[in-house]
């Protein structure tokens, strides 16, 4: 069975600041693919990004990174210079390659971040 | 592209009646759709997945005569909450995959509130 783990339920940071959301997941898989989403308090899941299993090039988009260690499970993301507009919940989820599951994803519980001026 | 709709975005009900959500992808096909319920201030969890044409598989512990799902086409799938109660006072979600895609797209949610 797979999980992730989001040990961080609250983050509160002051703008400019730099902060790091961590995610450690479990899955028997070889191939799998991992996702970071934002939740604005609107509800609405955006996508921030797909990382498949085979694939541990750190990626940097803007202001956002990730960094991906197979060897620690591990999918950390990272948010440069945090502005206002960053509180939001992340979430980080799992979604397993094997034939039979159909791409069912798993979401970690959640972390919540304030950013303040 | 890739846009998924969902409707209502909220919805007030009492008690003992139905309610009907809809899941639109708007600009592909969606051989897949996926539900899912977020409590507050809680994850979203797989209530059930739907191919078009054929019984949606629902997760463990989810109730399949209460949650009454119908994929009948390849952009339109529903969630029937029937009977409902306070306690399924909930953000529902759907997503919807293409193909074999591991990509999936999400709805904006609905807001079910059950008086």
């Amino acid at each position: 069975a797979q999980k992730v783990t989001q040990a961080q339920t609250e983050i509160s940071v002051v703008e400019k600041e730099d902060v790091t959301l961590d995610c450690v997941y479990e899955t028997r898989d070889t191939t799998y693919y991992l996702f970071w989403y934002k939740q604005p308090p609107s509800g609405e899941l955006v996508f921030l990004i797909r990382r498949n299993s085979f694939d541990e090039q750190n990626e940097i988009s803007g202001r956002y990174s990730w960094n991906f260690q197979k060897s620690t499970s591990s999918f950390n993301f990272t948010i440069t210079a945090s502005q206002v507009v960053d509180s939001a919940v992340y979430f980080c989820a799992l979604s397993e390659a094997s034939i039979g599951t159909a791409s069912k994803l798993t979401f970690g519980t959640g972390t919540r971040l304030q950013v303040t001026l | 592209g890739a846009v998924v709709s969902q409707h209502p975005s909220w919805v007030i009900c009492k008690s003992g009646t139905s309610v009907k959500i809809e899941c639109r992808s708007l600009d592909f096909q969606a051989t897949t759709m996926f539900w899912y319920r977020q409590f507050p201030k809680q994850s979203l969890m797989l209530m059930a997945t739907s191919n078009e044409g054929s019984k949606a598989t629902y997760e463990q512990g989810v109730e399949k005569d209460k949650f009454l799902i119908n994929h009948a086409s390849l952009t339109l799938s529903t969630l029937t909450v029937t009977s409902a109660h306070p306690e399924d006072s909930s953000f529902y979600i759907c997503s919807a995959r293409v193909g074999s895609s591991y990509e999936q797209y999400f709805g904006p949610g609905t807001r079910l509130t059950v008086t």
